[in-house]
């Protein structure tokens, strides 16, 4: 069946430091990839999707790349702010059916000033 | 702005007690979702509904019900919480249409049961 690991936590950075969160996942066909983010308290957020091989997701400065030679959808960011620190979550979606999105177990990433 | 709603952020039981979680979604998706998070196992769906009266187990549905009665709510029963269940539950709905998939998720409810 479908799976996603992400490297486990908690990532330690300083504020301004360069952020990888690396994600790999197993499916069959073409799967849509995701990053979810949950802030302290709060429910998740969609934070970007790819639906392709070689799409690249945006947003806030972040980036994932979907790399279906090495079924890899790495999270990037190249200077990392205190309100970034967050539980960052990796998951797919496979083609046809309804949409129940497949999710890693989170990530959690401290910023510190 | 789409907005999922639950109907409490933080909840105490006791062990025996039947519970009664409510989720209220105001964008008409078809889709919705109940899902536990614990540390280090990430979500675990519990059960989803993709249209009114329509329930589908997901992965975790043992001392778990739901009920899909009107398309905007969605609501997650225990019928007889346990101290297992303590935990925190997020609602989430979902569309997608035109090459476009979207998935919102509530706040969360925290739940402990004593």
């Amino acid at each position: 069946g479908d799976s996603v690991t992400q490297m486990e936590g908690p990532v330690t950075l300083s504020e301004e430091a360069f952020l990888t969160i690396n994600c790999t996942y197993t499916a069959t066909g073409y799967p849509s990839l995701f990053w979810y983010v949950q802030y302290p308290g709060e429910g998740l957020q969609l934070l970007l999707k790819a639906t392709k091989a070689d799409d690249k997701g945006s947003n806030k400065g972040f980036e994932a790349t979907y790399r279906k030679e090495t079924t890899s959808f790495h999270l990037e960011k190249g200077s990392v702010q205190v309100s970034d620190s967050a539980v960052y979550f990796c998951a797919l979606r496979s083609p046809g059916g309804s949409y129940i999105p497949t999710f890693g177990r989170g990530t959690s990433l401290i910023v510190h000033p | 702005d789409v907005k999922v709603t639950q109907s409490s952020r933080y909840l105490v039981k006791r062990t025996g007690e039947k519970v009664f979680l409510e989720c209220v979604q105001d964008m008409d998706h078809e889709n919705m979702f109940w899902y536990r998070q614990d540390p280090g196992l990430g979500l675990r769906l519990i059960y989803f509904s993709y249209d009114v009266k329509m329930k589908e187990k997901g992965d975790i549905p043992e001392g778990y019900s739901v009920s899909r009665e009107k398309k905007e709510r969605f609501s997650l029963i225990l019928e007889s919480a346990s101290t297992n269940q303590t935990s925190m539950y997020l609602c989430a709905s979902s569309f997608e249409g035109s090459g476009r998939i979207s998935q919102y998720f509530g706040p969360g409810t925290r739940l402990l049961v004593l």
